[in-house]
């Protein structure tokens, strides 16, 4: 059965900090996404990546299969990054259906 | 472009009753997925199609739930008879069955049994 598990479940910070938020994955798992769901519910997805970095604005992915770890990065945080970030494993390409991790909180004090 | 539509965006109903969550997908899209998401329980896989057939239906909680994609463009969850249990998120996701496409996600049906 494939797991993901992410960790801090809870994060605050203060206002321009970096932040980290890490998964980890069991084997069988050949690709995440990383989600996020602001308090109005809509999941987004921010990143989908099996290998190597992406990077999307203030927002930085990295995944190092070897380990089966992958990181979500949050540079200069601001008050609207505020969200529930969820990591999600894929099995196999896009169709197989996720197994998630059960969210950080992070909130991202002014 | 439209995203994916899910309806009714909430629904608060009497245990017992019939309910049905509708979602269409993304126009092209193939595969398309429910998801539950609680506080007890988080976000979970019910069942997901590809090319309309259902390809793994292993997150049915129990028999009381069911799903059909009668066409490319339409699919249904309903519940029957449905419980307090039943209240959730519940989420339709669609993609196109390629290597790196990422899922879409509808907005979600806030499901409350009385």
């Amino acid at each position: 059965k494939n797991e993901v598990e992410q960790s801090p479940q809870n994060l605050t910070a203060q206002e321009g900090e970096f932040i980290t938020i890490n998964c980890s994955y069991s084997v069988g798992i050949s690709a995440l996404h990383w989600l996020q769901q602001h308090p109005g519910g809509g999941i987004v997805s921010l990143f989908m990546l099996s290998s190597g970095k992406k990077k999307h604005g203030r927002l930085i992915a990295t995944i190092n299969i070897q380990e089966k770890h992958s990181s979500l990065h949050i540079t200069a945080s601001h008050p609207r990054d505020s969200a529930v970030y969820i990591c999600a494993g894929i099995s196999r390409g896009g169709a197989d259906g996720l197994t998630f991790g059960k969210g950080t909180h992070l909130i991202i004090q002014p | 472009d439209a995203g994916v539509i899910q309806s009714p965006r909430h629904e608060v109903t009497e245990m017992g009753q019939e309910v049905t969550l509708r979602c269409k997908p993304i126009s092209g899209h193939n595969s398309l997925f429910w998801y539950r998401q609680t506080m007890m329980r988080g976000l979970e896989l019910l069942i997901y199609f590809n090319n309309n057939v259902p390809i793994d239906d292993s997150g049915m909680p129990e028999d009381r739930f069911s799903a059909k994609m009668p066409n490319a463009s339409f699919s249904t969850l309903k519940i029957q008879p449905s419980e307090p249990r039943d209240s959730a998120v519940y989420f339709c996701a669609s993609t196109l069955d390629r290597v790196g496409q990422p899922q879409h996600f509808g907005d979600g049906t806030r499901l409350s049994i009385l």
